[in-house]
């Protein structure tokens, strides 16, 4: 079974771009949540999608967005990019009903650097 | 809303030393509790978990921890760590009402030293 797939791994912008990061979760995963890592601040929550709807939402400006599709794929996007928003983020899937609660299988992650 | 604390930033220990690793919760209900490791470039992995039930929890690679309610802990042990274990651990808090959003500690880094 293939895990959470995210791309691109890597990438750099520069500041006031936009930037769209994409999840594949696991198959027959239904709930994606998407995190934040930096060091200052540790891994903190962004939002989290099931069924195309966004069913819980972090402390992030509205600069950050995210949409998940009927195939349960799900993407980011961060606009206006500013320095501080150089991290890693990290996708995770969950089963999201019925599953184990809280039990999140995550990606590699995407390393964006904002220059 | 819940949080987690990981007092210690960065342990080393010695390879075939005990390890172990803790973590304070703040909730005022029975939380769920995870420990994640997450190894350099790589996303998280999850450990083991707590929901309920028996306080003592295994999980893989010979990790298990210890649920203590009356201190609010989670803390992790390993009996005899081995270089693979060099990596950077996690607890973290689901809420049972909101189960698929999880507060995380800041971690902690175990160095392993021959």
């Amino acid at each position: 079974k293939a895990g959470v797939t995210q791309t691109p791994r890597y990438l750099i912008k520069t500041r006031g771009q936009q930037v769209t990061l994409s999840c594949s979760p696991i198959s027959g995963h239904r709930s994606v949540s998407w995190y934040q890592q930096t060091p200052g601040q540790g891994l903190q929550f962004l939002f989290e999608y099931f069924s195309e709807t966004q069913r819980n939402k972090g402390n992030f400006p509205g600069r950050f967005s995210g949409r998940q599709f009927s195939n349960s794929r799900s993407e980011m996007n961060v606009s206006t990019l500013e320095l501080g928003d150089s991290a890693l983020y990290l996708c995770a899937s969950s089963q999201g009903q019925g599953g184990v609660p809280g039990e999140l299988f995550f990606g590699e992650g995407s390393r964006l650097t904002v220059l | 809303a819940q949080s987690v604390t990981q007092p210690d930033i960065h342990i080393t220990v010695s390879e075939g030393a005990s390890l172990e690793l803790r973590c304070n919760y703040s909730y005022g209900a029975t939380p769920y509790l995870f420990w994640y490791v997450q190894s350099p470039g790589q996303g998280l992995q999850l450990l083991l978990k707590y929901f309920s039930g028996d306080t003592l929890v295994q999980g893989i690679k010979g990790f298990e921890a210890e649920f203590k309610r009356s201190q609010s802990s989670f803390n992790l042990r390993k009996p005899s760590v081995h270089w693979s274990d060099a990596a950077e651990y996690f607890c973290a808090v689901g809420v049972r009402s909101n189960d698929y959003k999880l507060s995380f500690g800041a971690g902690t880094t175990v160095t392993v030293r021959a």
